[in-house]
């Protein structure tokens, strides 16, 4: 059973600042790592997929990384606005029967204070 | 159009009724893919269809029958399911069966 782990679980910013959070995941057979935004009542949201150790994408204010060989991968947010507040998914992508069946990983509740 | 839409929003059903989740895309995709939600838990893979054949089935009791009648459309039949089986069920879509994923917004079902 593969086993993605979020840390940490919530957490509560200041409008302004820059914040970061992690994604831990088995390094054998990795095929791919994604990053999703949840807001409530709305659709997840792709924010990235990387395949390559040393993976590094931008987003506007959002970027993220990714160490394959010791298997984490960082997402950042720099200078947090009221409307960066989402659940942050990462979902490891395996390929399995020929398919990509992503395991997501129990998210990281970002809440923005004003 | 670049979006994947899901009816009903909502669903409240009786243990004995039978009803259909209905989810739809009009970006070529050719992968489809429904999911299931607990609260307070990730999304968990049900089924995947790659170009209108299923391709995988995550163990899923046959109380969820799936259905792709075309590329654009996904179906997920409920028949006698249990309260337990209340939950968000989401569809997703991707242009193949190894590249991002986009999601619909979910049908939240309520089973009584």
């Amino acid at each position: 059973i593969l086993n993605v782990e979020q840390s940490p679980q919530s957490l509560h910013v200041q409008e302004g600042d820059s914040t970061n959070f992690t994604c831990s995941f088995p390094s054998s057979n990795f095929y791919a790592l994604h990053w999703y935004r949840w807001e409530t009542a709305k659709s997840p949201e792709a924010l990235f997929v990387m395949t390559l150790n040393g993976d590094e994408k931008k987003k506007g204010r959002i970027s993220a990384t990714l160490n394959t060989k010791e298997g984490y991968s960082y997402l950042y947010i720099k200078g947090s606005q009221p409307e960066d507040s989402a659940t942050y998914l990462c979902a490891l992508g395996p390929l399995i029967q020929g398919a990509q069946k992503l395991v997501f990983g129990q998210g990281t509740r970002l809440t923005i204070n004003p | 159009d670049t979006e994947v839409t899901q009816t009903p929003k909502h669903l409240v059903m009786g243990m004995t009724n039978k009803k259909s989740l209905k989810c739809e895309q009009h970006m070529g995709h050719r992968a489809m893919y429904w999911y299931k939600q607990k609260a307070k838990k990730p999304p968990e893979l049900m089924f995947v269809y790659s170009y209108e054949k299923l391709s995988i089935n995550e163990s899923v009791p046959s109380r969820f029958s799936p259905e792709c009648p075309n590329s654009s459309l996904l179906n997920l039949h409920l028949h006698a399911l249990q309260p337990e089986d209340s939950a968000l069920y989401l569809c997703a879509s991707s242009p193949g069966i190894v590249r991002t994923q986009y999601f619909g917004p979910g049908t939240r079902l309520l089973v009584l």
